[in-house]
């Protein structure tokens, strides 16, 4: 069971805005930045966003990262049929010893 | 530019050994305040983190592996490798390995490795 807790999947017409929540704990989210990955199948996941919401080299200003308390959130405007993929976040947990991921978010471009 | 390439056999038998090896180019494996991991992506399911080593050589498992996981750097060869024992067919996913930045993102990654555990 994954330490921290995504929507399965999100679903949004061309052009419209999404966003992907993400929920973790005190010693998770609620001490550690947070980071965003893309993954399309079959290929690497790609960093989109680290430390909460700056964005990693190359990625487009459509893709924000916010977080707050022990939840963090990413939101995709103008949603473009290209950005279907699976999303995740992840973040180190420091009573675990270990990094977590969320168990992935589709994201269907309808 | 830093990248990363993971090898290794496609097919375990059960209970046996699975070994990879990821070779990095573009940047060493003993130098900076980075972490070297390997993540996997079993079938239909999410990311797992399983382990890490710093470039000091100080490690962290995931207890879902401990016991049966070795990560080590080969700073020769600058590569990591994975050995992780008696496995299972709850073991095969595509292998991953990736950099991450003082414990802050992983902002490398191979292209994955599939592994399938089976007799």
């Amino acid at each position: 069971q994954p330490m921290l807790t995504q929507p399965p999947s999100v679903s949004g017409a061309p052009g419209q805005r999404v966003s992907v929540s993400c929920s973790g704990s005190s010693s998770n989210i609620g001490t550690h930045t947070v980071s965003w990955y893309q993954q399309v199948p079959g290929t690497a996941p790609r960093l989109l966003i680290f430390s909460n919401s700056q964005r990693a080299s190359g990625v487009p200003d459509r893709f924000s990262g916010s977080k707050s308390g022990t939840s963090a959130s990413l939101a995709i405007g103008g949603l473009q049929s290209e950005d279907e993929a699976d999303f995740y976040c992840a973040t180190w947990d420091g009573s675990l010893n270990e990094w977590v991921f969320g168990g992935g978010t589709k994201l269907t471009v309808l | 530019q830093v990248q990363l390439q993971e090898s290794g056999p496609g097919l375990v038998r059960p209970l046996q050994t699975l070994s990879l090896t990821c070779s990095v180019s573009g940047g060493s494996v003993i130098s900076g305040n980075f972490y070297w991991n390997w993540i996997r992506l079993p079938a239909g399911k999410g990311l797992e983190w399983i382990g890490r080593i710093h470039s000091t050589g100080t490690t962290n498992y995931n207890p879902s592996v401990k016991g049966r996981l070795t990560i080590s750097l080969d700073m020769s060869g600058n590569r990591l490798s994975l050995k992780l024992t008696s496995v299972t067919a709850a073991d095969t996913a595509v292998y991953f390995c990736a950099r991450d930045f003082s414990g802050w993102y992983f902002d490398y990654w191979g292209q994955g490795a599939l592994v399938t555990v089976s007799s």
